[in-house]
């Protein structure tokens, strides 16, 4: 089946450490997203890919870094530069083109905890 | 950036009773969207409306794109305890980016 796929579910980190979050997606996807959601909250942008090798910093890209080398895949890197890391971390995906594929389709999540 | 104000932030119903929630902007949008998310779990989408006016059903969901293009509204009729979850509506104008209100939270009580 097709989807999108975020790992870890959990991750602890140390303070001062970088950790990288991965999402993979099988769905053909054109587009990639990262979004931050703090406890009564709603989604924040981190940064988005339309395509391979591009991508383009959302609301609020500072302390973080993504790469996108393949199509399938979308890393979003948490540095020490982030102050306030803690969060649950979600990865959506998008096709190209297509009124019906205006919809994006999410991941499970990453709740990322800094100890 | 484009701000989406939804209302409730919060509700909470007996099992049975209809629920309703809204969104609106300041800005025109040309897709509205409904999305579902339950705890520790990514949004699901509901519903999808693309034209101004639309009113699209999704079994006990009701969504409508409203005629300004700047607001939306949500139904759910005979709430169920499945039903508990946080809703969001998301607005796209052009280009890549959805711009998502803040979420209703949403308890049914049995």
């Amino acid at each position: 089946d097709g989807g999108i796929t975020q790992s870890p579910k959990y991750l602890f980190r140390k303070e001062g450490q970088n950790v990288t979050l991965s999402c993979e997606q099988n769905l053909n996807h054109d587009a990639m997203y990262w979004y931050r959601q703090d406890p009564g909250q709603g989604l924040r942008l981190i940064y988005y890919s339309q395509i391979v090798n591009d991508f383009q910093k959302g609301d609020i890209a500072e302390g973080y870094s993504v790469s996108r080398e393949k199509k399938e895949s979308f890393p979003l890197t948490v540095t020490s530069a982030q102050k306030n890391p803690t969060a649950f971390y979600l990865c959506a995906s998008r096709s190209g083109t297509g009124q019906a594929n205006y919809g994006y389709t999410f991941g499970s999540g990453t709740r990322l905890t800094v100890v | 950036g484009q701000q989406l104000n939804q209302s409730p932030q919060s509700m909470f119903i007996q099992e049975g009773e209809d629920v309703s929630m809204n969104c609106t902007s300041s800005s025109i949008f040309n897709t509205w969207l409904w999305y579902k998310q339950e705890p520790g779990e990514g949004p699901v989408l509901l519903i999808a409306l693309y034209k101004a006016g639309e009113l699209t059903s999704n079994g006990r969901l009701t969504a409508q794109f409203g005629i300004t293009r700047k607001d939306s509204f949500l139904n759910i009729s005979a709430s169920i305890p499945s039903d508990v979850g946080i809703y969001f509506c998301a607005g796209q104008s052009g280009g890549s980016r959805l711009t998502f209100g803040e979420g209703t939270q949403l308890t049914v009580n049995p």
